[in-house]
């Protein structure tokens, strides 16, 4: 199990419920990245975590987003209070040197995603 | 607002010609990164470009990264059938939160046979 991998692939729901989408990130990486992408676009930044602590959270769009990574391993992203706005695909990505450092590991490695559809 | 620009949005290309995607920004970049998404996949780590100027190589892909660091190409020769997908540049801007990677909105590379 060599890649990043993340739970479920695809989640509808309704307006106005919550969920929760998991990340499983690369062994040993420390660095562990949220992104939110919609059709035709690129990824939009939303949260990065070095080990245990977010380290840069000024993506989220607003405080019904909210992202925990409790032993600097796995990491789930809650949603409240769901919006048809937030459908997406959900990419999680993890590297082995944090983000923004020079060195040739800074590559960041990028799950499956998540597709949510929001009712 | 996006600081980060690509163009075009779209290339239809014969297999056998030449495609270049072209990233743009404002502000100076600190480095910049290239991905590939295939339909329907997730982004794969390409290439990292950091210095002023820089080019660099990989088969038939070149990268380039501009002198000023605001701007950066790729340049595909004798495109294949596999080279299909939406390539993003994506970078850390230097002005802003070193963690954040911003991408562009991505070029997608339709090879017809």
């Amino acid at each position: 199990g060599a890649g990043v991998s993340q739970t479920p692939s695809n989640k509808v729901t309704e307006k106005g419920k919550y969920v929760e989408l998991r990340c499983d990130p690369i062994s040993g990486h420390t660095a562990l990245y949220w992104y939110r992408q919609s059709l035709g676009q690129g990824p939009e930044f939303l949260i990065y975590f070095q080990g245990t602590g977010a380290a840069d959270d000024s993506g989220l769009p607003n405080d019904r987003f909210f992202a925990v990574r409790p032993e600097g391993s796995v990491s789930t992203l809650k949603i409240q209070r769901t919006e048809r706005g937030d459908s997406a695909v959900y990419l999680c990505a993890s590297s082995l040197t944090p983000s923004g450092s020079q060195g040739p590991r800074n590559e960041q490695f990028f799950g499956p995603g998540t597709r949510l559809t929001v009712l | 607002g996006q600081q980060v620009m690509q163009i075009p949005q779209y290339q239809h290309v014969q297999e056998g010609e030449d495609f270049t995607t072209y990233c743009n920004s404002s502000t100076t970049l600190s480095n910049i990164q290239w991905y590939k998404q295939r339909p329907g996949g997730h982004p794969v780590f390409l290439i990292q470009l950091v210095k002023s100027g820089e080019v660099k190589k990989q088969k038939r892909l070149t990268f380039q990264f501009g002198e000023a660091k605001k701007n950066s190409s790729l340049h595909i020769t004798a495109t294949q059938t596999t080279d299909v997908g939406t390539y993003f540049c994506a970078a850390h801007i230097s002005s802003g939160s070193a963690r954040q990677l911003t991408f562009g909105s991505g070029t997608q590379l339709t090879v017809l046979p």
